[in-house]
């Protein structure tokens, strides 16, 4: 089946550092790519939608400056938390899909952020 | 506009009897439907999904959902629980007019008792 890998799983860092995400489609094309948040014991809230080659389209809410999204290629996304703080500690899961409307979404494993 | 609804927030069951976790949804469009697991710290694995095709959708690990239209259900079963399948389960609806975004259900925790 479709395989996403999301790295690292886990980080750990100061207040005030930017953190990467990537997200990578390991043996498909993805044409779209979700970014989400996940609090405990609560559904996925979804961020923003990156389609390769264009902006992100992010959610109302999520601050575009804070939580930068590339789409460069087909195969990979990053999320940079830039100057992050102590409430951005949270579990980050990205998604990928194939191109078509009803196509199901390949999750990563997640990364749990922690800003101390 | 779409939506969809888990009605059971937890769900326990022993093992080897039958789960059903329940889901009902909404969309103006006919919809794509799909059922998730989601083991701790762990991302989304997909279970089935249902794109018009057969409504009695079969997935991985002995689950099954039937889409009943005239209900706007989309009810996952499995015949006998195993102790692995405890996990957080969740519905999604993906409205195809808008490719690919799709609405999360609240999920259902399911506990299997030995």
């Amino acid at each position: 089946g479709a395989v996403v890998s999301q790295h690292p799983s886990r980080v750990i860092c100061k207040s005030g550092t930017s953190v990467k995400i990537e997200c990578r489609s390991l043996d498909f094309q993805a044409t779209t790519m979700f970014w989400y948040r996940q609090f405990p014991k609560q559904s996925l809230m979804l961020m923003a939608t990156s389609n390769e080659g264009s902006k992100a389209t992010y959610e109302q809410g999520v601050e575009k400056d804070k939580f930068l999204i590339n789409h460069a290629s087909l195969t990979l996304s990053t999320l940079t938390v830039t100057s992050a703080h102590p409430e951005d500690s949270s579990f980050y899961i990205c998604s990928a899909a194939g191109p078509g409307g009803n196509q199901p979404q390949h999750f990563g494993d997640g990364t749990r952020l922690s800003i101390l | 506009a779409q939506s969809v609804t888990q009605l059971d927030s937890h769900v326990s069951v022993s093992e080897g009897t039958p789960v059903l976790l329940r889901c009902n949804y909404s969309s103006s469009y006919s919809p794509s439907l799909f059922w998730y697991v989601q083991h701790p710290n762990k991302g989304l694995q997909l279970l089935l999904k249902y794109t018009s095709a057969a409504t009695l959708v079969k997935g991985i690990n002995g689950f099954e959902a039937e889409f009943k239209k005239s209900e706007t259900s989309f009810h996952l079963t499995k015949p006998s629980a195993h102790m692995s399948d405890a996990a957080e389960y969740f519905c999604v609806v993906s409205d195809n007019t808008n490719a690919g975004k799709s609405t999360f259900g609240d999920g259902t925790t399911l506990t299997v008792k030995p």
